[in-house]
Parts: C-alpha cells; structure tokens; sequence
C-alpha cells in the first residue's frame, strides 16, 4: 500500500519569510495529493489539491508542486503570516482498487509550522 | 450542501469500559467513510474505510471496531478501552476522487 512521509516535522519560520513542506509517496498509481492545515484542537481543512496531470498549482500566497517522476510533492507559502502557524499535513491517495470505489488518502505524520512574529 | 456530524466532541472513559462514537453525514449519497486517530496532535493513522453499508476494512491491528448500520452512519467502537486508546478520533467522508471532509473530531481520554 501507499507510504507517505513528510519533513520537516516542525518548522519555525519569522513573519514574511517562505515555508516549504516536503513530501514523498510510494505508490506511483497514486494521483490525487490534498494539503490539509490543521489549527489547534480543530478539524483538518484542504488548503490546496493538485493531480496528477500537473505540475505546480498556485492559490494566492500557497503553492503545490509535484515530481512524479521522483515521487514527491510540495507545499510553499509565501510571505507567511502569524496566521499561518498550524499542523499542515500533505495526503496522497492509495492507489490499490477497492471494489471499484474510491481510492484511500493516506496521510503524511504533519507539520507543525510556527511563525513567528 | 453536504455536513457531517460526529460526537460527541469529548469523552473521559475509565479503562475497560466500552465505547461508541457515532458519525453521519448529509447531503451526499454512498460516500466513502473513515475512521482516522491522531494520537499526540500529529499524525492521522487511518483506522477503519467503509465503501458501503456493512462493509468495513481494518488498516491496523486493535482494540477498536467499526460498523456502518446505514450509507450515512459510520459507528466507532470498543468493548474494553485502553490506555493507549486515547487521542482524538476525526470521521470523515469523500466521494469519487476529491477531498475528504472530515467531523469536528472526539477528544478521548482514557484513565
């Protein structure tokens, strides 16, 4: 099945600096990879998505790029804000079929962005 | 528009009671439902998927089992809880190859 593995873990970062997030997934079938932020004591929420039919999506100050060929996908934010600090985590779908129904999201281990103002 | 419901957001257990967190979702029909644990804030570890009624898959070994009464009622429970069950419990439902919209989330404490 799919493995996801992302770093660094924590991330400190000061206001209006960049943050990159790093993952790398196994399943080379896989072909949808959703960035989720997580606030304290909150649900996790899509921040961004991209497939695997391109290479970098952009949403204002967040980035997602992905080398299929390497295997692994990013996640960059731009002039970060206080705001910004949250669990982030990257998700790639398993690419086993499972009756003909959707595919599984196996998650990344998180993020802890902190930044600092 | 499409909710989901899960409760309730916090429970305090004894060791070796049971459990049961139940989840349901509106607005969408034969979706995909998770069971997903967060242990220490970080990492969600996929415990349970269900691609219809009565149909439950296990990723992971435990003291925990899932069941899916109704296409929009997906039951996490326990016969005897543990210590090492404790963490926060998130549902969430996805259909064809989107994002997963996940519950609020169930704060277990098992003492």
């Amino acid at each position: 099945g799919e493995n996801v593995e992302q770093h660094p873990s924590t991330l400190s970062v000061q206001e209006g600096d960049s943050a990159v997030i790093k993952c790398t997934y196994s399943d080379s079938a896989s072909n949808y990879f959703p960035w989720y932020k997580q606030e304290l004591g909150k649900r996790p929420q899509l921040i961004i998505d991209i497939r695997s039919n391109v290479g970098e999506k952009k949403d204002q100050r967040i980035a997602v790029t992905l080398n299929k060929t390497a295997k692994h996908f990013s996640l960059h934010i731009t002039e970060t804000q206080p705001e910004d600090s949250a669990v982030y985590f990257c998700a790639a779908t398993d690419g086993r079929n499972y009756g003909g129904a959707t595919n599984q999201l196996i998650f990344g281990t998180g993020t802890l962005l902190a930044v600092q103002p | 528009s499409q909710t989901i419901h899960q409760w309730p957001a916090t429970l305090v257990q004894p060791v070796g009671s049971p459990l049961s967190l139940e989840c349901t979702v509106e607005g969408t029909s034969n979706p995909n439902l998770y069971w997903y644990r967060q242990a220490a804030g970080r990492g969600l570890q996929l415990l349970f998927y269900s691609v219809g009624i009565g149909q439950i898959s296990s990723e992971v070994p435990q003291n925990l089992s899932a069941s899916r009464p109704q296409d929009r009622q997906f039951i996490l429970s326990s016969k005897k809880l543990l210590l090492s069950d404790s963490g926060f419990y998130l549902c969430a439902w996805r259909v064809a190859k989107t994002e997963a919209f996940f519950g609020q989330g169930t704060r277990l404490t098992v003492v």
